[in-house]
This record gives structure tokens, C-alpha cells and sequence, in this order.
């Protein structure tokens, strides 16, 4: 099973819709989580962290079940601009203070006019 | 300011040739990891360098794989022998702390393809 494993996608949604991207995570000991936003042919960015308690940046919306091992990221509005890679990280420290992101495969979603 | 570099953007090697990748994180920066993205897949993490040392580098392939970090700054990863499987994007990132999760900043990446 891989560590991290996302909705294989792509999705294909008009502006305005909402969009919901969801991920699950194998290693029980991770301890912070993200969403990271990936254009075509661009680096990574950090889109958002994820907290137990749910959070919202604008149109966007992550939220952690620790108990499922379970992340999502909502998007709401969707807006042509958001048409990328959206891909789930988890962060464990493997010692060392080594703090290693382990991502998934990422989602492609495209945002048609 | 400026961000993570990385040189060259793109690589073109023959099978069996070595190749050094190199990597400018922000200044300042102590923490720096190498990753490797493959087509259709996510960031995989390779070596990570606090300072001057390499902290883990669990994630190097094989022995074809080495990166050094001699003055703390500049890295350079270096493949031998490259297959065609090596074929990716090499990507380099940084981050300030050492104590807690900073984040990690990434640079373009650098495209290397094995002919």
C-alpha cells in the first residue's frame, strides 16, 4: 500500500463548481499534514496545512480525521485559475530532525470556462 | 528576494554518462532536501542535508546517486552510470529551521532526461 494515496482523477469541472479532492495516509505516527498546489511544468507550493479541527483559507476548506487516516480539500467557486496539480503531503520527522514530506500522486483538476 | 535555483532547467544525457545537478537554496536556508519527480507521479524524497552533512539519505536509489553540500549552501547531486529510468525531474528544496517544520521552499526543478 503507498504512504499517501489521492483521488486518481483528473477532474473536469465548470467555473463555479465545487470540487472536493480526497487522500489516506498509512503511517499513524505522521504528524502534519498539506495540501500543495502544482502547476504545469512549475515547483510544488504549499497550497495550505490541514489542522485536527478543519480549516479555511477563502474558497478553500482542508480537513484531518486522524482516526480514518483520512485528508480532504475543498474548493469552492471554482475559478479557471485553479486548474493545476493538487497534491496531499504528510510531513513525519524519520529522526535527525528530519522533516520528510511524503506525497502523493496528485489530482489534476481543470476548470472549464 | 530571491528563491531556490536550480541549474541546468533541462539535461539531455546519452546512457552510461555522469551528471552533476545543482541547487542555490535561500540564503540563509540550513535545511535542504533533493527530491525526484517522475512523470505522473509525485515528489519523492532523496537525501536531506542539515548544514554541511547529509542527515538521511534513505531515499538515494542506489549507489549511482551522491550529493555533497561541502560549504552548507550549494549542493550539487551527481549521477553516474545514468539509466534511462534516472530520466525525471530533480527537484531541490529549503527550509530555515532545523527544530521544528519549516516550510519547505522548492526551486524549478531541473528536467533531466537519459537518452
Amino acid at each position: 500500500r503507498k504512504e499517501v494515496e489521492q483521488d486518481p482523477g483528473p477532474f473536469n469541472v465548470p467555473e463555479g463548481a465545487t470540487v472536493a479532492f480526497n487522500c489516506t495516509y498509512s503511517n499513524s505516527a505522521s504528524q502534519s499534514f498539506f495540501w500543495y498546489r502544482q502547476d504545469c511544468r512549475k515547483e510544488p507550493k504549499l497550497l495550505m496545512s490541514v489542522y485536527s479541527s478543519g480549516n479555511e483559507d477563502g474558497r478553500f476548506t482542508a480537513q484531518l480525521n486522524r482516526a480514518s487516516q483520512y485528508i480532504s480539500l475543498l474548493i469552492r467557486d471554482s475559478k479557471l485559475s485553479d486548474s493545476a496539480t493538487y497534491l496531499c503531503v504528510v510531513l513525519q520527522d524519520s529522526g535527525g530532525s528530519n522533516y520528510k514530506l511524503t506525497f502523493g500522486k496528485g489530482t489534476l483538476l481543470t476548470v472549464n470556462p | 528576494g530571491a528563491g531556490v535555483s536550480q541549474t541546468p532547467s533541462n539535461k539531455v544525457t546519452e546512457k552510461g554518462k555522469y551528471v552533476e545537478l545543482r541547487c542555490d537554496p535561500i540564503s540563509g536556508h540550513t535545511a535542504l532536501y533533493w527530491y525526484r519527480q517522475s512523470l505522473g507521479q509525485g515528489p519523492e524524497f532523496l537525501i536531506y542535508f542539515q548544514g554541511t552533512g547529509a542527515a538521511d539519505d534513505s531515499g538515494l536509489p542506489n549507489d549511482r546517486f551522491f550529493a555533497v553540500r561541502p560549504e552548507g549552501s550549494v549542493s550539487t547531486l551527481k549521477i553516474q552510470r545514468t539509466e534511462r529510468g534516472d530520466s525525471a525531474v530533480y527537484l531541490c528544496a529549503s527550509s530555515p529551521g532545523t527544530f521544528s517544520y519549516n516550510e519547505q521552499f522548492f526551486g524549478p526543478g531541473t528536467r533531466l532526461t537519459v537518452l
